[in-house]
């Protein structure tokens, strides 16, 4: 599985965006940015996902750099029920490669 | 629409003894994963069922096993349970396609004494 690389923690403030980092430099032509997050004793939520272009949903907007190697998640203004563990995950597409593989993440501390 | 849903909340088993797991995904996915979450630790994978086929399999010893009804729900069983197998199961289900997220659902603690 190709293998992403994100902080072991990022802090911010209530209101500010947050910027959390990836880098998946052994990225393929077919592999799916996917980020997850997940809050204290729940399961991991689904945030956002994109190919090549930048996307924008309710809760995040997804930056990918042009070259697709590295991406950024962001979180416009931040709360409290935002600080969780944030997971970026390479889905490939085709043969077994379809599971998801989480690393450590990124945990996000917010400050009141 | 209902989410991911998994039954029971928590268990409790003694050492040796099998538990069995639950899993109903959103309607129309087909795709069902496992993962294994120990306590302080990150998800581990352990099965992928698609279309009632096991597709996939992480790193775990036999005696973790399950199987994907025609309806799409999935079983996990642990067989001669450890200590160790104390975790959080999580169910994950998704269409079978990359292009699409997973949704999970809350879990199952299972407690080995």
């Amino acid at each position: 599985d190709a293998k992403t690389t994100q902080p072991n923690s990022m802090e911010s403030n209530e209101e500010e965006p947050v910027h959390l980092p990836c880098n998946h430099s052994t990225i393929s032509g077919t592999d799916y940015i996917h980020w997850y997050r997940q809050l204290p004793s729940q399961g991991p939520e689904y945030v956002i996902h994109g190919l090549t272009s930048n996307v924008n949903n309710r809760m995040a907007s997804l930056a990918i750099a042009e070259d697709r190697k590295s991406s950024t998640l962001i979180l416009h203004r931040a709360t409290l029920r935002d600080a969780a563990v944030y997971y970026c995950i390479l889905r490939a597409h085709g043969g077994s490669n379809y599971k998801l593989t989480f690393g450590k993440g990124t945990l996000l501390t917010v400050n009141p | 629409e209902a989410g991911v849903t998994q039954s029971p909340t928590h268990l409790i088993k003694t050492r040796g003894q099998q538990a069995t797991l639950r899993c109903s995904p959103i309607s129309g996915h087909t795709s069902v994963y496992w993962y294994q979450q120990a306590l302080g630790l990150g998800l581990q994978f352990l099965l992928w069922y698609d279309e009632g086929e096991e597709r996939n399999r992480g790193n775990f010893p036999p005696r973790f096993s399950g199987r994907q009804f025609p309806n799409y729900s999935s079983e996990l069983n642990v067989n001669a349970l450890e200590l160790e197998d104390s975790a959080l199961y999580l169910c994950a289900s998704s269409l079978q396609v990359a292009g699409r997220g997973a949704f999970f659902g809350q879990g199952t603690r299972l407690t080995v004494v």
